[in-house]
């Protein structure tokens, strides 16, 4: 079965400063991951998807990250950090079902925090 | 531009109390999703409807049920409210066969 490690629930960074939000998958195959964001009281947003095309996926808002296999890690990455930035972030993978649905496994979260 | 609503942001009930959270997609999605949120523990999945009157148990079914009567529409129905059903609720949206799911702004419920 499929699962999702984010290895920080807090982040806590400076603005301009870069961003990593780390995330480790556990999967049988090949697998589809997703980064999504929440903001404070909002339902969740697509950042960047992976779908086995190139490695390095860019995303939305300036996001991106990178599929290692051989760390079967999709951690999320930003170079200079903004203050609209602070949000909670989920790293997600995509568990394909025989019936031909597909049902999304959620990491925990990350809380990132941006200071002035 | 995609578009799923939920009826409430904000929902305070007492214990016992039968409890409908509605949601709705405009997107001619077959698939539709309800979670619920809570700190640390990320989203789980509690049902899911992949067409009309179609529906299968998610992780955390218990205490749950729902209805899809029209393709926009999957409700969410707490029988009788508890207060450890306290949490967030977030309805999603697919196409058949995709993987993007597209959220809700969700709604938060206290059970008292």
């Amino acid at each position: 079965a499929q699962s999702v490690t984010q290895l920080d629930s807090h982040v806590s960074v400076s603005e301009g400063t870069p961003v990593l939000l780390r995330c480790n998958y556990s999967s049988s195959y090949s697998p589809s991951l997703f980064w999504y964001v929440q903001h404070p009281n909002k339902g969740l947003q697509l950042l960047l998807k992976y779908t086995s095309a190139a490695t390095l996926v860019k995303g939305i808002n300036g996001f991106e990250a990178e599929f290692k296999k051989s760390e079967t890690s999709f951690h999320l990455t930003k170079p200079s950090a903004h203050m609209s930035d602070a949000a909670e972030y989920f790293c997600v993978v995509s568990e394909r079902n025989p019936g031909g649905y597909n049902k999304l496994i959620f990491g925990a979260g990350t809380r990132l925090a941006v200071h002035p | 531009d995609v578009k799923v609503t939920q009826s409430s942001r904000y929902l305070v009930k007492r214990t016992g109390e039968k409890v409908f959270l509605e949601c709705v997609q405009d997107m001619d999605h077959e698939n539709m999703f309800w979670y619920r949120q809570d700190p640390g523990l990320g989203l789980r999945l509690i049902y899911f409807s992949y067409d009309v009157k179609m529906k299968e148990k998610g992780d955390i079914p218990e205490g749950y049920s729902v209805s899809r009567e029209k393709k926009e529409r999957f409700s969410l129905i707490l029988e009788s409210a508890s207060t450890n059903q306290t949490s967030m609720y977030l309805c999603a949206s697919s196409p058949w066969g995709g993987e993007t799911q597209y959220f809700g702004p969700g709604t938060r419920l206290l059970v008292l």
